[in-house]
């Protein structure tokens, strides 16, 4: 069974980037499509962006400028960039798996909060 | 955008009862829609996608219902365990994919 974590710091300051990673276990990095997702204190889900396991990207047009996501497939791990952040940034931030056939997330990590504060 | 809306906010019910989420697309979605559960504390988890298909190892008392524009998600006995927050999700017209603001079900 795939299980993800997010790693990264907690605490960002303001205009700096935001940097996370999602380590990938039970499974190939290879074999699936991968997905972020936010959700600031007390609010709804964002999505943020997806990468395809051959590298291909797609985010929401939002924060597209500011959003870079890679795969590493020799450590099994994807990761985010979220450049400039603000405090509107402060969020759990999830990483989940896409389904290969349709944009849905079945499995998802436990989120990670990060705090943009000076 | 599609923007997706979910009603009521917070719903009350009795253990046993049966409780029905809505949720409504601003365009045509056709059966591109999803529900996901949300306890505190913890990630969402996949309940139905393509508007009525439930995920694997989702009880048969969740159903969904729906096309288009007007979605249902329907809880027939709620559990103790049912008490938590619902999202759906659109997938058809992207990007970016959207979630509703979720509804809270409640302990009446």
């Amino acid at each position: 069974q795939v299980q993800l974590k997010e790693s990264g710091p907690g605490l960002v300051k303001p205009s700096e980037t935001l940097s996370l990673t999602c380590t990938v276990s039970g499974g190939s990095i290879s074999s699936y499509h991968w997905s972020w997702i936010r959700q600031p204190p007390g609010k709804g889900l964002e999505w943020i962006g997806h990468i395809s396991y051959s590298g291909s990207t797609n985010s929401n047009p939002s924060l597209r400028s500011r959003v870079t996501i890679s795969v590493d497939t020799a450590k099994n791990h994807f990761s985010l960039n979220l450049s400039s952040v603000t405090a509107a940034d402060t969020a759990v931030y999830y990483c989940a798996s896409r389904s290969a056939t349709v944009n849905i997330f079945d499995i998802w990590g436990r989120g990670t909060m990060v705090t943009v504060s000076s | 955008e599609v923007v997706m809306t979910q009603s009521p906010a917070t719903l009350s019910v009795s253990p046993g009862e049966r409780a029905t989420l809505s949720c409504r697309a601003s365009q045509s979605v056709s059966s591109n829609l999803a529900w996901y559960q949300q306890k505190p504390g913890q990630a969402p988890r996949l309940l139905i996608y393509g508007a009525s298909t439930r995920a694997t190892g989702i009880p048969a008392r969740f159903s969904g219902s729906g096309s288009g524009t007007e979605f249902t998600l329907s809880i027939s006995s709620l559990q103790s365990e049912d008490f938590a927050v619902y999202y759906c999700q659109q997938y058809n017209n992207w990007p970016p994919l959207t979630f509703g603001g979720g509804t809270k079900v409640e302990i009446k």
